[in-house]
């Protein structure tokens, strides 16, 4: 059964840098099917796509955020990770990593699908 | 942006009862290409992460009950639970994977009347 698990600080500082890592158990990160993706819940709200990864690099965000939001992945770990730089109070919320479904390239444009696995979510506060 | 707005934003419903949450996009969400409908519902309960119902609009995950169904093409998206259950208490997402940024919807909150 696949799972996944963020880690990281639950408190960051305004200004700075969010950090959080999502580790993959149960299956290969670096399998073609599947993209890595992150999405984040503020209190009592709704959700909110941050940015998705695949296997080998190709990163997608939401350009709400794009100007400060960087996912990698670390494939020898099967792990990968959200940084989300310059933060403020609206950045608090919960962080889920999860997988996509699946995706597919057609006319050179790459549609990924939607999230099939979720991690348990960890609560990150920005406050100094 | 593809905007997703759902209705009503809470629905209280009896047990037993049918339950019917509307979801439309501002686009459409139907690719042509393959004719499918790129829609999901997830259900999100009180300290959980969401999970996945449906995609395709209608095509239900592995383990759902058979009395949640997704309808609708295009704009407009119909999840329908026939007969509710106390543990169907939760909100309910649409989501659309049709066109950059993947974009939820507010959220619909079903309560026990």
């Amino acid at each position: 059964q696949l799972q996944l698990q963020e880690s990281g600080p639950g408190l960051v500082k305004p200004s700075e840098t969010l950090s959080l890592t999502c580790t993959v158990s149960g299956g290969s990160i670096s399998s073609r099917n599947y993209y890595w993706g992150w999405i984040r819940q503020p209190p009592g709200k709704g959700l909110e796509w941050i940015g998705t990864i695949y296997y080998r690099g190709s990163t997608y965000y939401n350009p709400s955020l794009k100007s400060r939001v960087t996912i990698s992945v670390d494939t020898s770990k099967n792990q990968f990770s959200l940084k989300l730089s310059s933060v403020t109070a609206a950045d608090t919320a919960v962080y889920y990593c999860a997988r996509h479904g699946g995706g597919i390239t057609t006319f050179a444009v790459v549609i990924i699908y939607y999230f099939d696995y979720w991690g348990q979510g960890t609560l990150v506060t920005v406050s100094s | 942006d593809i905007v997703m707005t759902q209705s009503p934003d809470s629905l209280p419903v009896s047990l037993g009862e049918r339950a019917t949450i509307n979801c439309k996009s501002s686009q459409s969400v139907l690719y042509r290409s393959d004719n499918k409908n790129y829609l999901a519902w997830y259900q999100q309960k009180p300290g959980q992460p969401p999970k996945l119902l449906m995609h395709w609009a209608s095509t239900r995950e592995s383990g759902v009950p058979d009395r949640f169904s997704g309808s609708g093409s295009g704009t407009d998206f119909t999840l329908t639970i026939s007969s509710l259950q106390a543990e169907d208490v939760a909100v309910y997402y649409c989501q659309q994977y049709h066109s950059a940024p993947i974009t939820f919807g507010q959220g619909t909150r079903l309560e026990i009347k």
